[in-house]
């Protein structure tokens, strides 16, 4: 099946762990994303890559960081987890790089929870 | 504050009613994309519109993006209740690259 497939779906673990989520798709699309999304459902982008280059980088805490081995793999990995780190995180991917207008493909999200 | 306002946030209705949801900015967008996402599932295109003016239909969905491609509009006609799901719409700034998401509209079809 052709997809954006990201694991783990749930990740329960304690505060001040490291954790990461991995991400890989097999659509041949250049760029890859992480979106955070609330509990009030609010999607936000926090990276992106095209062809393994950063391009996007919001403004979000330097505990989050994310790695692009390859085009078709992004993984973000998370340090000193704090609470408020709970929320839904998806991974997407587009075709057309830095111009989004052909819309996106997201996988099915990990509900991160920390405790 | 965010840069799209979908209106509105929660909307329920019975079998067969037609519904619309609003997306509104003030900003100029190069492409409008709406999505639907369903609970445990990340969101879903259904369609990007580009041209202002543009009117797509997907069955019994109609998409409308404003002729001054500031704002667009979903219609659902008879809906059903597998019509229910999270909503959301989606935009790239004429001056941006990046695709910022309004916060949704939860819409519920009851049988």
């Amino acid at each position: 099946d052709t997809a954006v497939s990201q694991t783990p779906k749930y990740l329960v673990t304690q505060m001040g762990n490291d954790k990461s989520i991995k991400c890989e798709q097999n659509l041949g699309h250049d760029t890859m994303y992480w979106y955070k999304q609330d509990s009030k459902k609010f999607l936000k982008i926090m990276f992106s890559y095209n062809n393994k280059e950063l391009i996007i980088n919001e403004t979000v805490p330097n505990r989050f960081s994310p790695k692009s081995p390859d085009k078709a793999h992004l993984n973000l990995h998370i340090n000193s987890l704090e609470l408020g780190d709970s929320a839904v995180y998806f991974c997407a991917s587009s075709q057309d790089g830095r111009y989004s207008n052909y819309g996106y493909t997201f996988g099915s999200g990990t509900r991160l929870t920390v405790v | 504050t965010q840069l799209l306002e979908q209106s509105p946030q929660f909307l329920s209705i019975q079998e067969g009613e037609n519904l619309t949801v609003y997306c509104n900015s003030s900003s100029v967008f190069s492409s409008l994309q709406w999505y639907r996402q369903e609970p445990g599932e990340g969101p879903v295109l259904l369609v990007t519109v580009v041209t202002g003016g543009e009117v797509k239909k997907l069955k019994r969905l109609t998409f409308q993006f404003g002729d001054a491609r500031k704002d667009s509009s979903l219609h659902i006609t008879a809906a059903q209740p597998g019509d229910t799901g999270l909503y959301l719409c989606a935009g790239v700034p004429s001056n941006d690259y990046k695709l910022s998401f309004g916060a949704g509209t939860t819409v519920t079809v009851r049988a």
